[in-house]
């Protein structure tokens, strides 16, 4: 079952353009993880913020979580073509399984 | 530092048949993890073994089952393939400990039944 929906399913921004991805949950969580995927292959993980953080940053990414709402927000500065890719934001609920959400396909035009 | 590895990359199989996929963890890393990502289901969880033990598990028939050796590889084995098992199979990698790591993801299996 999804625990993680990601909003928008789908976008597409100028290089250089910020992208802010959402993700909302059902249940408690013990922290969330970000990821991106390219073209169907494996996963890259991004950022962790545990359920006791407010944000987290990493280069050109910025990460929010709000317990409170049970959301959490990626935000890429600066985007790049090299961007391009989906996007999953995974919680974890114990025994460390990770539900993952559909996912936000990230589209950056050159 | 090499990362999550797996193999093959690609395989196929028919329908009935037993397909095995192997998983090398990043070094340093005891948890190895399990999931699929099938068309129109997204990513679920499988499995998760840890220190050699199966540790939890998904929503998945017995015939999905799986490994841990002592240098912490593993292998997922999946009996009596159905046609909906055709998937990409990522295995994942974390330290080990009594709380969440990160899982750093391998660049997965692709699996096809027909």
């Amino acid at each position: 079952s999804q625990q993680g929906e990601e909003d928008p399913q789908a976008l597409s921004i100028q290089e250089g353009e910020n992208a802010t991805m959402n993700c909302s949950y059902k249940t408690s969580i013990n922290n969330l993880q970000w990821y991106r995927q390219n073209s169907g292959r494996g996963l890259v993980h991004l950022i962790l913020i545990r359920s006791n953080e407010r944000e987290k940053h990493s280069g050109r990414l910025r990460v929010t979580l709000d317990t409170s709402k049970k959301s959490s927000s990626l935000l890429i500065t600066a985007s790049r073509a090299a961007d391009t890719a989906s996007y999953f934001c995974a919680t974890g609920t114990g025994r460390r399984a990770l539900t993952f959400g559909s996912g936000t396909r990230l589209q950056v035009q050159p | 530092e090499a990362g999550v590895t797996q193999s093959p990359t690609h395989l196929i199989k028919t329908r009935g048949q037993q397909a095995t996929l192997r998983c090398s963890p990043i070094s340093g890393h005891t948890s190895v993890y399990w999931y699929q990502q099938a068309l129109g289901l997204g990513l679920q969880f499988l499995l998760w073994y840890d220190e050699g033990e199966e540790r939890n598990r998904g929503n998945f028939p017995p015939r999905f089952s799986g490994r841990q050796f002592p240098n912490y590889s593993s292998e997922l084995n999946v009996n009596a393939l159905e046609l909906e098992d055709s998937a990409l199979y990522l295995c994942a990698s974390s330290l080990t400990g009594t709380g969440w790591n990160e899982q750093y993801f391998g660049p997965g299996t692709r699996l096809t039944v027909t």
